[in-house]
């Protein structure tokens, strides 16, 4: 079974350009997850899709973030413009999410190290 | 509030010697799981267990050990004989009641010295 997908696994930038990072989660996953790592430290969430809705986006910063989950399946996470501060790793998470089970383990992507210089 | 605290921040060990990763949840919620991820310097999440609260069976699987230990809040991981392969960043997570969010605590970073 194929794992998570994301692209590209790197990104170098300069602050003030826009970005745009591409998730495509394991088939058959309702529930899509970004989230932000800084070097150091746990993951965040930015931004939780079920199918093609939003769940959650609470620590989503909108005024330079964005992220859209069209069809249900493949995400795109975009910052525009980037500032320094959002060098990090971008992680893409997948789970079941069929409502119907409690418990619901997510499965990771590799992962896009962003650097904005 | 929901917390996960991992007080270890980096623990090296030389090979072959068992090593414990501890992690403490905070939750007033009588139903919640409890995962553990292992993050190598690829970079990639690894799922390795999940359990729940009404299960505080201990488990083995190799050479990785768990102890679920309500009483404490406690749900540490043990590596038996630990190898080089072993060396990555562990993550204890604990997921809210009513939703499918994770708390993750900030990671033990282990070494293994060969």
């Amino acid at each position: 079974e194929a794992g998570v997908a994301q692209s590209p696994r790197y990104k170098i930038i300069e602050k003030r350009q826009s970005v745009a990072f591409w998730c495509n989660p394991i088939s058959g996953h309702a529930t899509l997850y970004w989230y932000q790592q800084i070097l150091g430290q746990g993951p965040k969430l930015l931004i939780q899709f079920q199918n093609n809705g939003v769940v959650d986006d609470s620590q989503l910063p909108k005024d330079r973030f964005s992220a859209e989950r069209l069809k249900g399946v493949d995400s795109t996470l975009k910052i525009q413009p980037a500032k320094l501060e959002d060098s990090a790793v971008y992680l893409c998470a997948s789970s079941l999410g069929s409502g119907l089970v409690r418990a619901d383990t997510q499965y990771f992507g590799p992962g896009t190290r962003l650097t904005v210089l | 509030a929901q917390k996960v605290t991992q007080a270890q921040t980096e623990i090296s060990v030389v090979e072959k010697e068992d090593v414990t990763l501890d992690c403490v949840y905070e939750t007033r919620d009588t139903t919640y799981y409890l995962f553990w991820y292992k993050q190598p310097p690829s970079g990639e999440l690894v799922f390795l267990i999940r359990r729940n609260s009404f299960d505080e069976q201990n488990e083995i699987s190799g050479r990785y050990s768990w102890n679920f230990q309500k009483s404490t809040s406690s749900f540490n991981f043990t590596i038996t004989a630990s190898q080089v392969v072993d060396s990555a960043v562990y993550f204890c997570a604990l997921q809210a009641s009513g939703t499918y969010k994770y708390i993750f605590g900030t990671g033990t970073r282990l070494k293994v010295l060969a």
